[in-house]
């Protein structure tokens, strides 16, 4: 059965230093969206992205967020520069239709 | 605007008995709703969804829903537990099936199995 991937499992990096957070999701599947959970607390919506571009962001994903389709399987989530509250787990997710989302295993991002 | 409300941070059961985790939603035309369950270390995987067609929905494991607009509820159920059964379950309402848009969680229940 096709499914979501990500890499890495778990990133540690430096405060203040760039990250991408890579997943490659399902092959046919037309929207694309991040999440990220920190620890304790809900599931929270990123953004979302069709057609080459953001549909929807939340106020989250502000100047230090980026997302890109760079090639025709992966997609990317950069943090330009890392605060300590950017620790979290951060999930992406596909889908055909857009209410339907299937999750990859997510990162596991530790700033330091 | 929507929202959803697990009713319960923590149901503990013991093996082969009813499991019932509560979801309540709150949406101003008719949702879409979810239930994710998440096991430790893993990623999130759809149990089950309603999208407007039948009300009680079976997914995967044992588990269903019903959808009841009275109560605005989507409650899920499974006869027996099983260990395997032990996660986190998010209940999970889709604003609109017509745009990209954001899915809102709930908080989350943590399942327990007692053996």
């Amino acid at each position: 059965e096709p499914e979501v991937t990500q890499t890495p499992s778990h990133q540690v990096t430096q405060m203040g230093q760039e990250v991408i957070l890579r997943c490659v999701p399902i092959s046919n599947h037309l929207y694309f969206y991040w999440y990220r959970q920190i620890l304790g607390q809900k599931v929270e919506f990123l953004v979302s992205f069709y057609n080459n571009e953001i549909s929807e962001k939340s106020e989250i994903f502000d100047d230090q967020f980026s997302v890109e389709r760079p090639d025709g399987s992966n997609f990317t989530l950069k943090i330009r520069s890392t605060k300590l509250e950017d620790s979290a787990m951060y999930f992406c997710a596909s889908s055909m239709k857009p209410y339907e989302q299937y999750f990859g295993p997510g990162t596991r991002l530790t700033v330091t | 605007a929507q929202s959803v409300t697990q009713l319960d941070s923590h149901v503990s059961v013991s093996e082969g008995t009813p499991v019932l985790l509560r979801c309540n939603y709150s949406s101003s035309y008719s949702p879409s709703l979810f239930w994710y369950v998440q096991h430790p270390n893993k990623g999130l995987q759809l149990l089950l969804k309603y999208t407007s067609a039948a009300t009680l929905v079976k997914g995967i494991n044992g588990f269903e829903a019903e959808f009841k607009k009275s109560e605005t509820s989507f409650h899920l159920t499974k006869p027996s537990a099983h260990m395997s059964d032990a996660a986190e379950y998010f209940c999970v309402v889709s604003p609109s099936y017509s745009s990209a848009s954001k899915i809102i969680f709930g908080s989350g229940t943590r399942l327990s199995i007692r053996p």
